[in-house]
């Protein structure tokens, strides 16, 4: 079935340093591909998305290209800020079964000022 | 942007009591979802729900929940009786249409502490 791996539960980085979440993914069909923040006390929000394959999303500093030679879709930032300080999700739409998402076990990023 | 409601947004409540968790989708958006979080880690798949019918659910969503939306009021979870790992935080979600394409847009959530 459809799955979403995140290796990293947490990541620490002072400001200014580069940012770089890892997410792989596996899926018999044509995903969408998504990054969600959660900051805390909040709900997930959707960070960014991409529909099509080799191509890049962007949003806020934050890219990512959906990889599927590599069944990859890792997030980067060149330069992170306190306020990134968040979970970020990475997630899946399939398009098997009733529109389900399936989302990584997230990773907690700490930006140190 | 959209907005999902929900409420309450806590409750602390007896073990084997009964608590219905209210949402307030998107008001254009046909499919509605229940995740279960704990301690802010993993979203985990509960349910989803389209044209008042339950269209696929995870193993964690045992025979002690339910959900409905009668007359396109509010989304509802109700879970009777709850059990002690029945604590976390339940978040709502609702998109559009069907289509891997659609964004799911979040609720803030709702603290569930089962004593």
């Amino acid at each position: 079935g459809d799955s979403v791996t995140q290796k990293q539960g947490q990541v620490t980085l002072s400001e200014d340093d580069f940012l770089f979440i890892n997410c792989t993914y596996s899926t018999t069909t044509y995903p969408t591909l998504f990054w969600y923040v959660q900051y805390p006390g909040q709900g997930p929000q959707l960070l960014l998305k991409v529909t099509t394959a080799n191509n890049k999303g962007i949003s806020r500093g934050f890219e990512a290209t959906y990889d599927k030679g590599t069944t990859s879709f890792h997030l980067q930032k060149a330069s992170v800020q306190e306020s990134d300080s968040a979970v970020y999700f990475c997630a899946l739409g399939s398009n098997t079964g009733y529109q389900n998402f399936y989302f990584g076990k997230g990773t907690s990023l700490t930006v140190i000022p | 942007g959209p907005k999902v409601l929900q409420i309450p947004s806590h409750q602390i409540i007896d073990m084997g009591q009964m608590v219905t968790l209210n949402c307030d989708p998107v008001s254009n958006h046909l499919y509605f979802y229940w995740y279960k979080q704990i301690l802010g880690q993993q979203m985990e798949f509960l349910v989803n729900f389209y044209n008042g019918k339950v269209m696929e659910k995870s193993k964690l969503f045992k025979d002690q929940f339910s959900v409905e939306r009668p007359d396109g009021s509010y989304f509802t979870l109700k879970i009777q009786p709850t059990a002690l790992e029945d604590s976390a935080v339940y978040f709502c979600a609702s998109s559009p249409r069907q289509n891997s394409g659609n964004t799911l847009y979040f609720g803030e959530g709702s603290r569930l502490i089962v004593v």
